[in-house]
């Protein structure tokens, strides 16, 4: 079974650009959850998708948004890029709605904005 | 406010050594993790608890829900459990939070 596959794994970006990460679940997952990793601030959830409806989300501005597609497939958007949205994004699917499911990391997209 | 705790920060033992990592939480909870981190980014859940205490060969996992705490074991450490760990408290669906990490050196 194909893990948690996650594109671009790396991207330079400029301030004021705006970026688009995709995250494909193990096949029959149906959440889709994000998180930012830096080395401040350590691990933070971005965003949980489940079944084509955000479920949960964090403390983040709006320029963060994502969406979930009809297999499962999601995709993040950050919208004019600041330097401190440099970071590593990761994204982690679950079989289903519960949090005792499992979870499943992707390798991450490592964002540096310049 | 930090809604879960981990310490130590930083850890190096010598190979063979037991070694303990300790989290503490203020969020209510639903499920606990215990991630490893290696250098790359690359993370995996060890183990995933609501209650008692689970076993992965050299690796064991407890939580006291009434205490609000959980520790991770390693028995017999060797250098490729070398890594960061990360507790990761979930209230509801995937919505974690995190603790800081311990950064685990194993000396051979």
């Amino acid at each position: 079974k194909a893990g948690v596959t996650q594109t671009p794994r790396y991207l330079i970006k400029t301030r004021g650009q705006q970026v688009t990460l995709s995250c494909s679940p193990i096949s029959g997952h149906r959440s889709v959850s994000w998180y930012q990793q830096t080395p401040g601030q350590g691990l933070q959830f971005l965003f949980e998708y489940f079944s084509e409806t955000q479920r949960n989300k964090g403390n983040f501005p709006g320029r963060f948004s994502g969406r979930q597609f009809s297999n499962s497939r999601s995709e993040m958007n950050v919208s004019t890029l600041e330097l401190g949205d440099s970071a590593l994004y990761l994204c982690a699917s679950s079989p289903g709605g519960a949090t005792g499911a499992g979870l499943f990391f992707g390798e991450g997209s490592r964002l540096t904005v310049l | 406010k930090n809604e879960v705790e981990q310490s130590p920060q930083n850890l190096t033992a010598q190979e063979g050594e037991f070694i303990t990592i300790n989290c503490s939480y203020s969020v209510g909870i639903s499920a606990l993790h215990w991630l490893q981190q290696h250098p790359g980014g690359g993370i995996v859940s060890l183990f995933m608890l609501s209650s008692g205490k689970k076993k992965h060969g050299r690796l064991i996992a407890t939580i006291n829900i009434q205490e609000k705490h959980s520790s991770l074991h390693i028995t017999a450490s060797h250098p490729r459990d070398s890594a960061v760990y990360i507790c990761a408290v979930g209230e509801t669906g995937n919505q974690f939070y995190f603790g800081t990490g311990t950064s685990l050196t194993v000396i051979p």
